[in-house]
């Protein structure tokens, strides 16, 4: 089955900076790769998310990157801002199934 | 729309007891699923299914059961409680299957075994 890598599982950065998370994947079917933000106590939630057939993808202050060759993504976050802090976990989803593979996770904090 | 909810939120069972933890949603979603979050360990799949009357395992299905009579519901069944158990359930939903579909999560279900 799929197995996701995700790195790094914690990442401080101060406010005004980038930050980027990476992930990794092992299935070459995998088609879809949603990134997911998950506030203390609350659900995680869908903040961007990049198919196979696209290389980039962005949305205001959150970028997405896939390189299918190498089979790895990133999220890629500018202009960090104290809400920014949270858990951020990549996920990977292959073929026609709705199941999704999810990364380990990585808890951000940003600092002042 | 409520969208996808859970209950309880919070549980304690002793080991060896039985509970249902509850999922429902009202967006007439055909696919849902069951995850556990586990600290370090990301959410991992328990058990899904792709429309009422048919449901699949997961990654981690052992000592859990799940059944899907209609759209809406997909409870989630310990049969027997083991301290292995104690996590934090999330139920989730997406209107189909495939690249594309968001799948929305409920708000969880702190379970603790002891």
């Amino acid at each position: 089955g799929e197995n996701v890598e995700q790195h790094p599982s914690t990442l401080s950065v101060q406010e005004g900076d980038s930050a980027v998370i990476k992930c990794t994947y092992s299935d070459s079917a995998s088609n879809y790769f949603p990134w997911y933000k998950q506030e203390l106590g609350k659900r995680p939630q869908l903040i961007i998310d990049i198919r196979s057939n696209v290389g980039e993808k962005k949305d205001q202050r959150i970028a997405v990157t896939l390189n299918k060759t190498a089979k790895h993504f990133s999220l890629h976050i500018t202009e960090t801002q104290p809400e920014d802090s949270a858990v951020y976990f990549c996920a990977a989803k292959t073929g026609t199934a709705s199941k999704l593979t999810f990364g380990t996770g990585t808890r951000l904090q940003v600092t002042l | 729309n409520a969208g996808v909810t859970q209950t309880p939120k919070f549980q304690v069972l002793k080991t060896g007891q039985s509970m249902t933890l509850q999922c429902a949603q009202d967006m007439n979603h055909e696919y849902m699923s069951w995850y556990r979050q586990d600290p370090g360990m990301g959410l991992r799949l328990i058990h899904y299914s792709v429309g009422a009357g048919i449901t699949d395992q997961g990654e981690v299905p052992n000592g859990y059961n799940v059944s899907r009579s209609t759209t809406e519901d997909f409870p989630l069944r310990l049969l027997s409680a083991a301290p292995s158990q104690t996590s934090v359930y999330f139920c989730a939903s997406s209107l189909g299957q495939g690249a594309g579909y968001e799948q929305y999560f409920g708000p969880g279900t702190r379970l603790t075994v002891t």
